[in-house]
C-alpha cells in the first residue's frame, strides 16, 4: 500500500461548487503539505502543518483552506471553485527527524473547474 | 529571498549519453538541503537524490549524481548512460529549516526527452 494516498484522484467540478480533496499517509510524518502544480510554474505551497494543532498558510492560500482531523489525515477544501484553481495537487509529509528534511509525496489529484 | 531556478525548460538527449540538468539557489541560511524528484507523465513525483549543504562531497544514487558547487550556489544533476524511461519533468528543490519545521522551494522544472 502506497504511504501517502489522495482521494479523489481526479476530480471535474463546475465554478463555484465546494470540493474537497483528502490526504492520508501511514509514514507517522508530524509534518504534511498540500501543494499545487501548474504548467511552468512548478510546485508552490499552499498549506502546511506541523501537527493537529497547526496550521499555516504558504505562499498561495487565497480561496483555500484545510483541516488536520488527525496525524495521519490532512484535507484541502475549496470553498467556491474556479477556473483557475485547475492543476495538479499535492499532499506530501515529512519527518522532523528525517535529518535530510526530505518530503514524500502522494500521487497527486487532478482537478478541473469548468 | 529564497529562490531555485531552473533555466532550462527542456532537454533532449540521445540514449546512453550523459545529460546535466542545470539548478541555481539563492538562500541566505547555511544550513539547507537540495533535493531533486523526477515526475514521469503518470504525474507522480519521485524523490531522486539528496545534498545536504554541510555535505562535502557530491551526492550519488545508482546513475544520478549531484554536482553540488556551494560557491556558486549551484546543485546540478547529472544521469548518466541515460534511458527511454528517464523521458520525465525533473524539479529541483531546496528545503531549510524555519520556525520548526523545514519549509521547500521548488523550481519550475526541466523537462528530458531521451532520444533512441
Amino acid at each position: 500500500d502506497a504511504d501517502v494516498t489522495q482521494t479523489p484522484r481526479n476530480r471535474i467540478t463546475k465554478t463555484g461548487k465546494r470540493i474537497m480533496l483528502e490526504c492520508s499517509q501511514t509514514k507517522g510524518h508530524d509534518r504534511m503539505y498540500w501543494y499545487r502544480q501548474d504548467p511552468g510554474l512548478g510546485l508552490r505551497l499552499i498549506y502546511y502543518s506541523f501537527d493537529v494543532k497547526d496550521i499555516n498558510k504558504g505562499e498561495i492560500s487565497d480561496g483555500y483552506s484545510v483541516s488536520r482531523q488527525a496525524q495521519a489525515k490532512f484535507s484541502l477544501s475549496l470553498e467556491s471553485a474556479i477556473p483557475n484553481q485547475t492543476a495538479l495537487y499535492f499532499c506530501a509529509t515529512s519527518d522532523l527527524m528525517d535529518g535530510s528534511g526530505s518530503v514524500c509525496f502522494g500521487p497527486g489529484t487532478r482537478l478541473t473547474v469548468l | 529571498a529564497q529562490k531555485i531556478t531552473q533555466t532550462q525548460p527542456g532537454m533532449f538527449v540521445q540514449e546512453k549519453e550523459a545529460v546535466t540538468l542545470d539548478c541555481t539557489y539563492d538562500t541566505s541560511d547555511q544550513s539547507y538541503g537540495l533535493f531533486w524528484y523526477k515526475q514521469p507523465s503518470s504525474g507522480e513525483m519521485i524523490f531522486l537524490i539528496y545534498q545536504g549543504s554541510y555535505d562535502e562531497q557530491n551526492a550519488t544514487e545508482g546513475r544520478y549524481s549531484l554536482n553540488f558547487q556551494k560557491a556558486r550556489k549551484s546543485a546540478n544533476l547529472v544521469i548518466s548512460a541515460s534511458q527511454l524511461g528517464d523521458s520525465a519533468m525533473y524539479f529541483c528543490a531546496m528545503s531549510t529549516f524555519y520556525s520548526g519545521t523545514y519549509k521547500y522551494i521548488f523550481g519550475t522544472g526541466t523537462r528530458l526527452k531521451v532520444l533512441a
